[in-house]
């Protein structure tokens, strides 16, 4: 399969801090997701991106394939940021099948 | 909105007893997939579905079954439920249609414990 890391695992952050998120892969993908797991279970889609750099809100990411990297970016963090993103990528001509990694924890502190 | 939903949200079963985990889906969606998740593991595909009655295994198939006679509804059978299947599974969904629009959308989970 491939390989999917992220990093930090835990993260700690007072309101208001920013913070970025990384997701390492190990072969080309098709298809790269950042998912948002909050603390009832409930994954929630972010974004797609499979390259380049898109924005939502107070939320970005960055993708560069070719460098089989991409960067979740939180500004001004708030307490309802706080549970588990995770980074999900479809390889190459191998559609369909998703690998997660393992995720990064966030705890947004008040 | 996609909606997926998911049997229970809490499930207990006995070593031995055959386990039924259902998912609906109310956007036609071609795909349909199973994950286990755990602690430090991340989610691991269990088994996915690109289309009635088509099903292909994902990483972990062992001990794991799955049958999808209609579109919308994509089951999990644990034959014969076992203290390792403990665990939270999820169920998701999304289009093939090749683009942006292949995302992925989640079931709100079931926890099962296996005593």
């Amino acid at each position: 399969g491939i390989q999917v890391e992220q990093s930090p695992p835990d993260l700690i952050l007072q309101e208001g801090a920013n913070s970025t998120l990384r997701c390492n892969f190990s072969d080309s993908v098709n298809n790269l997701q950042w998912f948002h797991q909050n603390p009832w279970g409930q994954l929630i889609n972010l974004f797609y991106i499979p390259s380049g750099t898109k924005q939502n809100g107070r939320l970005s990411a960055t993708t560069v394939a070719t460098e089989r990297y991409s960067l979740l970016y939180i500004s001004s963090s708030q307490t309802t940021d706080s549970g588990v993103y995770f980074c999900a990528v479809e390889r190459r001509y191998n559609f369909n099948k998703f690998y997660f990694g393992s995720g990064t924890k966030l705890n947004v502190k008040p | 909105d996609v909606k997926v939903t998911q049997s229970s949200r809490y499930l207990v079963k006995r070593t031995g007893e055959k386990v039924f985990l259902e998912c609906v889906q109310d956007m036609d969606h071609e795909n349909m997939f199973w994950y286990r998740q755990d602690p430090g593991l991340g989610l691991r595909l269990i088994y996915f579905s690109y289309d009635v009655k088509m099903k292909e295994k994902g990483d972990i198939p062992e001990g794991y079954s799955v049958s999808r006679e209609k579109k919308e509804r994509f089951s999990l059978i644990l034959e014969s439920a076992s203290t390792n299947q403990t665990s939270m599974y999820l169920c998701a969904s999304c289009p093939s249609s090749g683009g942006p629009a292949d995302t992925q959308y989640f079931g709100p989970g079931t926890r099962l414990t296996v005593l």
